[in-house]
């Protein structure tokens, strides 16, 4: 069985200052994972993939996550937060075998201090 | 990636009724998911919609509350039948691409119903 556990439901970092929002999985099968960010009001929008390819995977926004398969962690990192970057965070694990449900994890709520 | 919108995108109905909510995709797609968003909760997967078969539930969702149609390849709707105050969330509808299996999915911009 797959799952997700996000260590954080609350980030709140300065403008400028580094983001890390952290992310757990479990997966009986090699998975993929992604992470989505939902601003307020509005649809999710995906941020970044991986699919077994290099482990450090970049995404929009300048936004990136490594996948530790030691450690099992997906976690995602910007250098330099902006004030755009305020939005929940998920991070969602789907084994690659069959069409099986993707699974999503709690949320992070990042807030950015101007 | 796919566009996908949702009609509507929010309403306040009462208790006791339905709503239909319809997910249009700018193209065609053999898988459409939909999730329901709980208030200050994750997303959880109601059902998967195929064309041409009837839906496929998860656990805890079932198809007399939640009806499903699937008529074609870029058009779904799904009906939240007897509302009660519970039933508030948002509803999204997600799609797959044709040839990539479920695991890449693109996501509507979200249903919020609330219900008094």
């Amino acid at each position: 069985a797959q799952s997700v556990t996000q260590l954080d439901s609350h980030v709140s970092v300065s403008e400028g200052t580094p983001v890390l929002l952290r992310c757990n999985y479990s997966s009986s099968y090699s998975p993929s994972l992604f992470w989505y960010v939902q601003h307020p009001n509005k649809g999710l929008q995906l941020l970044l993939k991986y699919t077994s390819a290099a482990t450090l995977v970049k995404g929009i926004n300048g936004f990136e996550a490594e996948f530790k398969k030691s450690e099992t962690s997906f976690h995602l990192t910007k250098p330099s937060a902006h004030m755009s970057d305020a939005a929940e965070y998920f991070c969602v694990v789907s084994p690659q075998r069959g069409n099986t449900p993707l699974v999503f994890g709690k949320g992070t709520r990042l807030s950015v201090i101007a | 990636s796919a566009v996908i919108s949702q009609k509507p995108s929010r309403d306040i109905c009462q208790r006791g009724t339905s709503l239909t909510i319809q997910c249009q995709v700018d193209s065609q797609v053999t898988m459409m998911f939909w999730y329901r968003q709980q208030p200050g909760q994750s997303l959880t997967l109601i059902a998967t919609a195929n064309q041409g078969s009837e839906a496929t539930y998860e656990s805890g969702f079932v198809i007399d509350k939640f009806p499903i149609s699937r008529p074609n390849l870029t058009f779904s709707t799904l009906t939240v039948s007897n509302m009660s105050p519970e039933d508030s969330s948002i509803y999204l509808c997600s799609v797959a691409p044709l040839a990539g299996g479920s695991e890449l999915q693109f996501f509507g911009p979200g249903t919020r119903l609330t219900v008094l």
